[in-house]
């Protein structure tokens, strides 16, 4: 069964420091999503994107953090300058047209 | 915005069913999902329901009535490896989706 892929499965950076989470969704699907979970709390919507652009996003989502398809295949999350809150498991989802979402199996952000 | 509202915690016995109940409150909805949790891990999709009714796959089961915003997944024969979060999400409007907090489902002996 096709799998979204995330890499890596986790990441330890100093507060302050660019992280990179990378994301390879499945190779039909058009729709891409970045979510995060603090631990103990519910899974929250980070981003959107669509046709190559940002199609929605949350509040959580600011000037800190931006995403790209520099490829084909892969969708990143960037965080340019992070904090301590940044700290949680970051989800990258993809479904079809007409489909459920598949959740990747996350990368574990801690920031220090 | 959206509100969604699931009990915190649940505890079952192995062999029973279970109902874990969702209610929701938003504008312009698009469908309602099930996913599956276990902690640590990804979610994966269990159910989708966009019409009233009952949506049935193998030991689960999802109903939804769009008029009471309720939903409710039913989980039937509990085994051990079902104890996991489960999460109710909503898509409303646009395309993403808007989860509850879960529920948190304790299988015992």
């Amino acid at each position: 069964e096709p799998e979204v892929t995330q890499t890596p499965s986790h990441q330890v950076t100093q507060m302050g420091q660019e992280v990179i989470l990378r994301c390879v969704p499945i190779s039909n699907h058009l729709y891409f999503y970045w979510y995060r979970q603090i631990l103990g709390q519910k899974v929250e919507f980070l981003v959107s994107f669509y046709n190559n652009e940002i199609s929605e996003k949350s509040e959580i989502f600011d000037d800190q953090f931006s995403v790209e398809r520099p490829d084909g295949s892969n969708f990143t999350l960037k965080i340019r300058s992070t904090k301590l809150e940044d700290s949680a498991m970051y989800f990258c989802a993809s479904r079809p047209m007409f489909d459920g979402y598949t959740f990747g199996s996350g990368t574990r952000l801690t920031v220090v | 915005g959206q509100n969604i509202d699931q009990p915190t915690e649940m505890t079952a016995t192995e062999g029973a069913i279970v109902q874990i109940n969702c209610t929701y409150q938003t504008s312009g909805f698009n469908g309602l999902f099930w996913y599956q949790q276990h902690a640590g891990e990804a979610p994966t999709f269990l159910s989708y329901n966009v019409l009233d009714g009952l949506e049935e796959k193998g030991r689960f089961s999802s109903f939804l009535s769009r008029s009471k915003g309720y939903s409710y997944l039913l989980l039937k024969e509990l085994q051990m490896k079902d104890s996991a979060s489960y999460l109710c999400a909503v898509r409303a409007g646009s395309y993403q989706l808007t989860f509850g907090k879960g529920t948190k489902l304790s299988v015992i002996p």
